[in-house]
């Protein structure tokens, strides 16, 4: 079991767009439709944002999607906004009842 | 309104046992709906996920500390623990509880605060 591979840091204007890559293999991302991603903001719990590569749960701006090549899934967030600014993480499904995250990602709006 | 939260010792000498509880409020554990989970974080550092249950009472951990780990549940009080036995300075973290949607592990949509252990003498 690896951990998934972000990017450490990512930056974006405010109402610019970018993208996130998490990579795994295709044991994890590859091999299921079951990626998630988290917005966590520091000293706080991680919040759910994209569940099954791309849906999105109820109260997620639309702003944040989610999509899935091959053994790379990614976050973007369109729009950027200052309260964006936060670590986001990718988890995915590895098969035999195992989930991985991500490293995390820093994403800081400039 | 689904409510998660953590409570235990914050501190653990090493080699003794991680004991953990999160209190489930505003829905059912028991529901056949839902499973539960356990993820930590060191200061500074990413997710880690440590082990889920299923609603049926099934658990499943990550490999790296199955040897360690027991998650169990209490559906009198909808509770469910998380012990980790033989602890170092390297499980210290922030532990959280969360639900675990989904047969394979889908997603995890309701977190706790999280609860702060330091393994330290």
């Amino acid at each position: 079991q690896s951990a998934l591979t972000q990017p450490p840091s990512a930056s974006g204007s405010p109402g610019q767009s970018v993208t996130i890559s998490c990579t795994g293999t295709s044991s994890d991302v590859g091999g299921y439709n079951y990626v998630s991603w988290y917005q966590q903001h520091p000293g706080k719990a991680p919040k759910l944002l994209i569940y099954d590569v791309s849906k999105r749960p109820s109260g997620v701006p639309d702003r944040f999607s989610g999509s899935k090549s091959g053994d790379t899934a990614s976050l973007t967030v369109s729009g950027l906004q200052a309260e964006d600014e936060a670590d986001y993480y990718c988890s995915s499904y590895a098969g035999s009842n195992d989930v991985v995250f991500g490293g995390g990602t820093k994403l800081t709006v400039l | 309104q689904l409510q998660l939260q953590e409570s235990g010792p914050g501190l653990v000498k090493p080699s003794e046992t991680l004991s953990l509880t999160c209190t489930v409020s505003g829905g059912s554990i028991s529901s056949s709906s839902y499973n539960w989970g356990w993820i930590r974080q060191p200061p500074g550092k990413g997710l880690e996920w440590i082990g889920s249950m299923y609603y049926s009472g099934s658990t499943y951990y990550n490999p790296s500390l199955k040897s360690r780990v027991t998650i169990s549940v209490d559906t009198s009080k909808n509770q469910f623990s998380l012990k980790l036995s033989s602890v170092t300075a390297a499980d210290t973290a922030v532990y959280y509880c969360a639900r675990h949607v989904g047969y394979n592990w889908n997603y995890l949509d309701y977190w706790g605060q999280g609860t702060l252990v330091t393994v330290s003498s």
